[in-house]
């Protein structure tokens, strides 16, 4: 009964390669959003999706490109990785400006 | 200057103690206030919503100080299961749901 998950939940790659995460959820929420945790621990909004509109969309290379297929789906895909890639990527939903739930995160390295 | 500030800690306390940890935000405009708890490895959970008339749910008091744009939190009778970091959350203005997380506080409990 996993409310947000996340796939997949380690990914090791090298550099210049091209990979996606997916995100899923079933809570029937409205609004999904993609956050960066880098080492230093700072958790920081990369984009969100609101009835599959993109609403919010932070100053990120656009080598990161979300795609949101239906309002339960919201994935990222990542060209071109960099060493400064590698962070946890979390992906969350709600009802518009309710309390978000977080998915279990994906470890990316990029070596 | 950070958007928002805690200080990391971190904060070592044997059982039962009282901790407090505090935070400040920058934009006076931000509407709502809450703090996360991260576990180590894991995603982030809201542990409660901030209001400015101050909130308790059981053991956690968190207290908000508009004028000041400062917020805590309040643990008492500490337990081992509390070690965490707690993270301090604020919408920024705007009707987009966007969080604002802090660095994050972390709390070591010790029997």
């Amino acid at each position: 009964d996993t409310a947000v998950s996340q796939t997949p939940k380690y990914l090791v790659t090298q550099m210049g390669n091209d990979k996606s995460i997916k995100c899923e959820q079933n809570l029937g929420h409205d609004t999904m959003y993609w956050y960066k945790q880098d080492s230093k621990k700072f958790l920081k909004i990369m984009f969100s999706y609101n009835n599959k509109e993109l609403i919010i969309n932070e100053t990120v290379p656009n080598r990161f490109s979300p795609k949101s297929p239906d309002k339960a789906h919201l994935n990222l895909h990542i060209n071109s990785l960099e060493l400064g890639d590698s962070a946890v990527y979390f992906c969350a939903s709600s009802h518009l400006r309710d309390e978000q739930f977080f998915g279990p995160g994906t470890r990316l390295t990029v070596l | 200057r950070k958007e928002v500030e805690q200080d990391p800690g971190p904060f070592n306390v044997p059982e039962g103690a009282t901790v407090a940890f505090n935070c400040t935000y920058s934009n006076s405009a931000s509407q709502s206030f809450f703090w996360y708890r991260q576990d180590c490895r894991k995603e982030p959970k809201l542990l409660m919503s901030v209001y400015s008339s101050g909130n308790e749910d059981g053991r956690f008091t968190a207290q908000l100080n508009r004028a000041s744009q400062y917020i805590s939190l309040l643990i008492r009778d500490s337990k081992l299961s509390d070690s965490a970091t707690y993270l301090c959350v604020v919408t920024s203005s705007g009707n987009t749901g966007k969080l604002i997380f802090g660095q994050g506080t972390t709390l070591q409990v010790k029997p």
